[in-house]
């Protein structure tokens, strides 16, 4: 059971523009909402987090959009960068003392120059 | 900033043989630390969670006797492949939890 939907599976975007990834939730009792870049062959690395009492945060050019309503966050990168390709993966944890990540299916991004 | 690191990065071996990984919090001590799975271009499906001084908790479908996991200190923690076979190869990857979870570089297993 798929209980964070990531789309879309890849993406290519030319450098400056705007990348954008989109993730869904059914459990309200999600309370943590973090994005991890991945590049190939390394672990994951934490870019940004949110919780769902905030609807938006920022951190340089990367940016979460939170619709607690809807279930719904998004990634969204301004500025893209060749050094933005890799593979990002939304996740949410269920109660903070939990720590259990779990992942969406992950999002290619290849920005080209 | 928190360090997570993971020996070896990557290791081949015979099938039948045993693989040891190991994880470790350079800068931190973990309580938590977790395993995952990771299949090529595939998202990460967590295998464990290690709890520093007891028994490990494992996810559904995955075999405890096979994937022996050890949490001996603070900063350590082990998964072991026992038996290992082509279809344990993969990529492996350990987090441990400090205000969140730090992920080490994996270590990527080839079982011929």
């Amino acid at each position: 059971q798929q209980q964070v939907k990531q789309s879309p599976q890849s993406l290519i975007v030319q450098k400056g523009g705007i990348s954008i990834i989109n993730c869904a939730y059914e459990n309200t009792a999600f309370d943590y909402f973090p994005w991890y870049q991945q590049f190939p062959g390394k672990g994951p690395a934490l870019l940004i987090a949110i919780r769902p009492d905030v609807s938006e945060k920022k951190e340089g050019r990367f940016t979460i959009s939170f619709n607690k309503s809807a279930k719904q966050f998004s990634l969204h990168i301004m500025d893209s960068q060749p050094g933005d390709s890799a593979t990002y993966f939304c996740a949410a944890v269920e109660g903070f003392n939990t720590d259990k990540l779990i992942f969406g299916t992950g999002t290619r991004l290849q920005v080209f120059p | 900033g928190a360090v997570v690191s993971q020996h070896p990065s990557w290791v081949i071996c015979k099938s039948g043989t045993s693989v040891k990984i190991e994880c470790r919090s350079l800068d931190f001590q973990a309580t938590t630390m977790f395993w995952y799975r990771q299949f090529p271009k595939q998202s990460l499906m967590l295998m464990a969670t290690s709890n520093e001084g007891s028994k490990a908790t494992y996810e559904q479908g995955v075999e405890k006797d096979k994937f022996l996991i050890n949490h001996a200190s603070l900063t350590l923690s082990t998964l072991t492949v026992t038996s290992a076979h082509p279809e344990d190869s993969s990529f492996y990857i350990c987090s441990a939890r400090s205000e969140t979870q730090y992920f080490g570089p994996g270590t990527r297993l080839l079982v011929l």
